[in-house]
């Protein structure tokens, strides 16, 4: 079966620009959830989404975003980019089962210079 | 939130069986335990989830004593391509909120 699919792979902006990044989730999941990664932090919750909902929210500031659409594909967007908004963007999606926890994508690399 | 401790990293070579212990003492009851691996410039792959006792799966197994303050995944036959960080979570599988990435285990192999 299809992954979860993030657009675009790679991404270079300017300081206070925004960025808008996709995902596509596997075919019958309906939650998507946003992660960011970076060499210091780890891994970190951005927000999740199930059917067009958002069902939680990570400690980040207002300009980051999301929404998720009714075939479940969501976005982020990202506004007034930051020099420390560089990281490595996941979508993850699942269908809430024990069994197969959540399908990360590859991600999307931004850069933000 | 369980917070879990894992070794920061750990050898091994191919052909053996790599064992990666991860202590979770303050578990709750609707707790399940999740493992992923991840690949640099990658997106963490799931490797196998357990509530308790024994779970198999074609790739791992996942060991849990019955106080569930601890967990062990278990990699048998390791290859080259094993070589990569591992993570131990510990929260409700349905809510991505409350699933935390510590800073894993690179496990390192060799030939």
């Amino acid at each position: 079966k299809a992954g979860v699919t993030q657009t675009p792979r790679y991404l270079i902006k300017t300081r206070g620009q925004q960025v808008t990044l996709s995902c596509s989730p596997i075919s019958g999941h309906r939650s998507v959830s946003w992660y960011q990664q970076t060499p210091g932090q780890g891994l970190q919750f951005l927000f999740e989404y199930f059917s067009e909902t958002q069902r939680n929210k990570g400690n980040f500031p207002g300009r980051f975003s999301g929404r998720q659409f009714s075939n479940s594909r969501s976005e982020m967007n990202v506004s007034t980019l930051e020099l420390g908004d560089s990281a490595l963007y996941l979508c993850a999606s699942t269908r809430d089962s024990p069994s197969e926890g959540y399908t990360f994508g590859s991600g999307t690399r931004l850069t933000v210079v | 939130l369980a917070k879990t401790t894992q070794p920061i990293s750990m050898d091994s070579y191919e052909g053996q069986e790599v064992n990666i212990t991860c202590s979770h003492n303050n578990i709750a009851t609707n707790d399940y335990i999740t493992w992923y691996q991840q690949f640099p410039s990658q997106g963490p792959r799931f490797i196998i989830q357990g509530y308790k006792t024994k779970v198999t799966n074609e790739v791992a197994s996942l060991f849990i004593p019955a106080d569930r303050k601890s967990s062990t995944l278990s990699l048998p036959r390791v290859s080259l391509s094993d070589t990569a960080v591992y993570y131990c979570l510990v929260g409700p599988y349905s809510s991505a909120s409350k699933i935390i990435f510590g800073s894993g285990t690179r496990l390192s192999i060799r030939p």
